[in-house]
């Protein structure tokens, strides 16, 4: 599985851009690359997923250069419901079982 | 927009009791699965299951923990004799086979063991 690395917290304001970005040096070829956003207490719910190139979504951006060898995730004009942890993820969504393996995440922080 | 519902969405229960904790999978998806996440840290993986059987299973997975699919529609996480760091939150999650939506999470059962 392809390891990912993320920043382990950011701070923002609200109506700011806020950007994420994930390493995943060892990203394979069938490999996506899905963020999931999780509240306390709740169960993580997915954001967005992509392979290449950009994808974009009524929540949020996802920006993927061409080596794919990272990914940023952009969340537009950010309110305080936006706090959260959000994880990046990478594997192949077509294998059978393709269990999540979550890391650390980032924890957001949007203050007022 | 379809849901994974959970319940109970907490118990308590008293050390060496048996739970079962509950989840009821979106109707057409194929893919089931259990996570769990300690307070404060990482969500992690139990144990996925396809075609009424385990297809793979973690190492937190062991004898005490089982699953089942008694229906058409539940499906269940028994710990039979639960241990004081059993205590956590309990996911369960399914997909469809092959698609790009990512898995849908339940809510979560709160598990305190006491």
């Amino acid at each position: 599985l392809a390891k990912t690395t993320q920043p382990i917290s950011m701070d923002s304001y609200e109506g700011q851009e806020v950007n994420i970005t994930c390493s995943h040096n060892n990203i394979a070829t069938n490999d996506y690359i899905t963020w999931y956003q999780q509240f306390p207490s709740q169960g993580p719910r997915f954001i967005i997923q992509g392979y290449k190139t950009k994808v974009t979504n009524e929540v949020a951006s996802l920006f993927i250069p061409a080596d794919r060898k990272s990914s940023t995730l952009s969340l537009p004009r950010v309110s305080l419901s936006d706090t959260a942890v959000y994880y990046c993820l990478v594997g192949d969504p077509g294998a059978a079982g393709n269990k999540l393996t979550f890391g650390g995440g980032t924890r957001v922080l949007v203050k007022p | 927009e379809p849901e994974v519902t959970q319940t109970p969405s907490h118990q308590v229960t008293q050390m060496g009791q048996e739970v079962i904790l509950r989840c009821v999978p979106i109707s057409n998806h194929l893919y089931f699965y259990w996570y769990r996440q300690i307070l404060g840290q990482k969500v992690e993986f139990l144990v996925s299951f396809y075609n009424n059987e385990i297809s793979e299973k973690s190492e937190i997975f062991d004898d005490q923990f089982s699953v089942e699919r008694p229906d058409g529609s539940n499906f269940t996480l028994k710990i039979r004799s639960t241990k004081l760091e059993d205590s956590a939150m309990y996911f369960c999650a399914s997909r469809e086979t092959g698609v790009t939506e990512g898995y849908t999470f339940g809510s979560g059962t709160r598990l305190t063991v006491v």
